[in-house]
């Protein structure tokens, strides 16, 4: 199984900061990552797919980049709705698998 | 707008089998660009994806889960399940259903990812 292994496990940050969280994969994955944010008690939500592309509804201030085996998820700006924990997933190769989780806590 | 409701016990014995059925509405489970997904995430834990059924009923497993899973789809229903067999209370989870969207031609390699998610439904494993 191609393991996904995030950085920091958790952070705090204060409103309008840059927040940053890394991901990285075990093999060489391509840019087949995906970044989700969940809240609690809630489902997850897709914000990043093929490592950069912003999905339809999803503020301008999430960012994604990277390839192969480093991925990175930047939130500009961090607003009071984007503490959350978030979870980046690899689509390489079976079984899909999710990294352990960044939770993103309010400074 | 697209809904998935998950639906089935909360409660299930040690060594029985678990049984989940989620609903579509606001969309066709027919979709030929869609796959329909399970995943469950242990209560504190990270996430796991399951296995996911196209409508014609071609299924992706987790390899470590193959042997216990069985999927099925009614698109008459518009509704996809699930049952996982021999359940231990490391079965023990919220699970979610989930669109899968694809970009290429399966849900296991390449571009894809879970677009719209169902509000997950607790099971629990015990006597």
């Amino acid at each position: 199984d191609i393991q996904m292994t995030q950085s920091p496990s958790s952070l705090s940050a204060s409103v309008g900061d840059r927040v940053t969280i890394t991901c990285r994969a075990s093999q060489s994955i391509s840019n087949y990552l995906n970044w989700y944010q969940q809240k609690p008690g809630k489902a997850p939500k897709v914000l990043i797919y093929a490592a950069s592309s912003l999905q339809s509804g999803v503020p301008s201030r999430f960012r994604g980049s990277g390839s192969e085996t480093d991925f990175t998820l930047t939130i500009n700006n961090v607003q009071p709705e984007d503490f959350a924990t978030y979870f980046c997933q690899q689509s390489s190769r079976r079984p899909l698998t999710f990294g352990g989780g960044t939770k993103v806590e309010i400074k | 707008q697209l809904q998935l409701q998950e639906s089935g016990p909360g409660l299930v014995k040690p060594s029985e089998t678990l049984s989940l059925t989620c609903t579509v509405s606001g969309g066709s489970i027919s979709s030929s660009r869609y796959y329909w997904g399970w995943l469950r995430q242990p209560p504190g834990k990270g996430l796991e994806w399951i296995a996911s059924i196209y409508h014609t009923g071609s299924t992706y497993h987790n390899p470590s889960l193959e042997s216990r899973i069985t999927m099925s789809v009614d698109t008459s229903k518009n509704q996809f399940s699930v049952k996982l067999s021999s359940v231990t209370a490391a079965d023990t989870a919220v699970y979610y259903c989930a669109r899968h969207f694809r970009d290429g031609a399966t849900v296991t390699t390449g571009i894809n990812w879970f677009d719209f998610w169902g509000q997950g439904t607790l099971v629990t494993v015990s006597s």
